[in-house]
């Protein structure tokens, strides 16, 4: 198994351009989570994915970000405009199931640095 | 307002010596908690889990500790391993399972030969 991917690895980018990241889950994992991490906060989860269907988008912190899930093999996370705060390391995680023993997959995450 | 807190963003441990990793938490619903573990440029894996019903877990060279009452868990790692360098975060969940998860700021650990 390939595990989650997740792409571009690294994004530099300018302040109010577009920014969108791709994560391919697990085959067979049900269930999708964008997380972000930062130096003063850790991994917050950003918006996770039941079945293709957003369950929470709580943790979104902006209009300006907003995820998709079209089907059981993809998403993205797409933040218009991107200022320098958004800088961070992005992850997708996916699982399969609920309850007992469930884990997250991490992939391997995308940097951003928006300048 | 941060909810699982590791108040030490480092430490540095010995090879062969005993490394513990505190994290508390302010939420006293969180009932289920786990330790992830994180290379440079990789995704956390996994480590080790403990449900509020133990105050103990084991797991080869790992062990999990959970006060309930100080809202306080720990993971021993005994003995330290240069491979166990790397960034370590706690996390906390309301039930058992990963759609609540909350994590907290990691703690790096530095295994010096």
């Amino acid at each position: 198994d390939a595990g989650v991917i997740q792409s571009p690895r690294h994004e530099v980018t300018e302040m109010g351009q577009e920014v969108t990241l791709r994560c391919k889950p697990i085959s067979g994992h049900n269930s999708l989570f964008w997380y972000r991490q930062t130096m003063m906060r850790g991994l917050e989860l950003l918006i996770y994915f039941n079945n293709n269907v957003p369950i929470d988008d709580s943790g979104m912190p902006e209009d300006r970000f907003s995820a998709k899930m079209p089907n059981a093999s993809f998403s993205t996370l797409k933040i218009q405009p991107s200022e320098p705060r958004d800088s961070a390391v992005y992850f997708c995680a996916s699982s399969v199931g609920q309850g007992l023993n469930e884990k997250l997959f991490f992939g391997s995450g995308t940097q951003l640095s928006v300048l | 307002d941060q909810q699982v807190k590791q108040n030490s963003p480092s430490l540095s441990v010995q090879e062969g010596r005993i490394s513990i990793l505190n994290c508390d938490y302010t939420n006293s619903m969180f009932d289920y908690f786990l330790w992830y573990k994180k290379y440079p440029a990789e995704g956390p894996t996994f480590l080790i889990s403990i449900s509020s019903i133990k105050d103990k877990n084991e797991d080869g060279r790992f062990t999990v500790f959970l006060n309930k009452s100080a809202k306080h868990l720990s993971l021993h790692i005994v003995p330290s391993q240069p491979g166990d360098s790397a960034v370590y975060f706690c996390a906390a969940s309301p039930i058992q399972g990963a759609q609540k998860l909350v994590f907290g700021q990691g703690t790096r650990l530095t295994i010096n030969p």
